[in-house]
């Protein structure tokens, strides 16, 4: 069954430093997403995207954030300078784009800012 | 602002025990419903869509029933197994159904063996 992948599991880096997540979503999907926890708290939309161009961002999702598709395949996250804040579970997923269609995350990628 | 509760916050049962639990939201504006396990170290994993009042789901030993009216959605699994070991997170759409989802905080849900 495909799924969507993400790269890396897990991210270390020093405040004030830019990082890229990166995800590859199910081929055939239309809306691709990005989504965060902070450990112990709820799963929080950060930006969703469709037809090449954001469709939604959360007030989370500050200029700071970006996303990119870069080409067919890859759908990227960049956090340009990172905060402690910033440590979380960062989940890409995409859906099929039929109403009410169920979301396919990726395992995550683990941030650790230091 | 949209508000997604779960209850409990976790629960731990015996093997063989059937369990369920709760998920709470706006009853105005109801688009879905989506309930999703969560393993450790795995991704999410979506188990129902729900979108009419008084619908039912099964997937195998877990099923979920939805109150668009007043506001609730129940995830019952019978006979539990340590495989099904997990948070379990309902979430809602922001807007329509193709907008974010909104989640809960989940219910962590420990079987032993």
């Amino acid at each position: 069954e495909p799924e969507v992948t993400q790269t890396p599991s897990h991210q270390v880096t020093q405040m004030g430093q830019e990082v890229i997540l990166r995800c590859v979503p199910i081929s055939n999907h239309l809306y691709f997403y990005w989504y965060r926890q902070i450990l112990g708290q709820k799963v929080e939309f950060l930006v969703s995207f469709y037809n090449n161009e954001i469709s939604e961002k959360s007030e989370i999702f500050d200029d700071q954030f970006s996303v990119e598709r870069p080409d067919g395949s890859n759908f990227t996250l960049k956090i340009r300078s990172t905060k402690l804040e910033d440590s979380a579970m960062y989940f890409c997923a995409s859906s099929s784009g039929t109403e009410n269609s169920p979301l396919h995350f990726g395992n995550g990628t683990r941030l650790t800012v230091t | 602002i949209l508000n997604v509760e779960q209850s409990p916050q976790s629960l731990h049962v015996q093997e063989g025990d059937s369990t369920n639990f709760t998920c709470s939201f706006p009853s105005s504006n109801f688009y879905a419903l989506h309930w999703y396990r969560w393993e450790t170290a795995k991704s999410p994993e979506a188990l129902f869509v729900m979108t009419l009042n008084g619908d039912e789901k099964k997937k195998g030993r877990i099923s979920a029933t939805l109150n668009t009216k007043e506001g609730y959605s129940y995830l019952y699994i019978k006979g539990s197994q340590p495989e099904d070991s997990a948070t379990y997170l309902c979430a809602f759409p922001r807007l329509s159904g193709n907008t974010p989802l909104v989640f809960g905080k989940g219910t962590r849900l420990s079987v032993i063996a």
